[in-house]
């Protein structure tokens, strides 16, 4: 079935250390994993995603990892800064037809200076 | 490209009023799709829409709400009646045709029911 588990739903980290957000998926069909942030008040972006047919994915500070088997993935953001503060979703979506995303419950991230 | 219009940003109603929440995907974007935002319940998906066909109600929570998407511009999600339960923020997003395109979303419309 579809459904996405998210943790934490809160992290707090200093201003220079890295964050890890972990999120497992239950459909095994799923081939697609976008990662959005919103910040406060402002529309979800995506900031980005990975594909089945690949491990690990970089885009300066942030990665995005996957593990198809363990059926879980996680978002990487190293050398974080305040403005990294905001709500990250992750998501799960089948490769097929005009399957919807399925989100995850998101986490709140907090980054002091 | 303006991205994905929503129109209106704020609305504040009374329970038991009609609301009617406006969208304009992206040109080209042929996939919408509407959104609710609370803090209980997260971000879930309530509809979305195919070349303007409904493809997947199953979030829609009740008869109360309607969609529609009568031309590739333009959707519209209805509330009525209105209920307090029913405030949120309610995005749009849209997307190109298939499954590995990215979906944007709308600035949102944020409802207060009282």
């Amino acid at each position: 079935g579809e459904n996405v588990e998210q943790h934490p739903s809160t992290l707090s980290v200093q201003e220079g250390d890295s964050a890890v957000i972990k999120c497992t998926y239950s459909d095994s069909a799923s081939n697609y994993f976008p990662w959005y942030k919103q910040e406060l008040g402002k529309r979800p972006q995506l900031i980005i995603d990975i594909r089945s047919n690949v491990g690990e994915k970089k885009d300066q500070r942030i990665a995005v990892t996957l593990n198809k088997t363990a059926k879980h993935f996680s978002l990487h953001i190293t050398e974080t800064q305040p403005e990294d503060s905001a709500v990250y979703f992750c998501a799960q979506r089948r490769n097929t037809g005009f399957q919807k995303l399925v989100f995850g419950t998101g986490t709140r991230l907090l980054v002091s200076p | 490209d303006a991205g994905v219009i929503q129109s209106p940003r704020h609305e504040v109603t009374e329970m038991g009023q009609e609301v009617t929440l406006r969208c304009k995907p992206i040109s080209g974007h042929n996939s919408l799709f509407w959104y609710r935002q609370t803090m209980m319940r997260g971000l879930e998906l309530l509809i979305y829409f195919n070349n303007n066909v409904p493809i997947d109600d199953s979030g829609m929570p009740e008869d109360r709400f309607s969609a529609k998407m009568p031309n590739a511009s333009f959707s519209t999600l209805k509330i009525q009646p209105s209920e307090p339960r029913d405030s949120a923020v309610y995005f749009c997003a849209s997307s190109l045709p298939g499954p590995n395109y990215e979906q944007y979303f709308g600035p949102g419309t944020r409802l207060t029911v009282t």
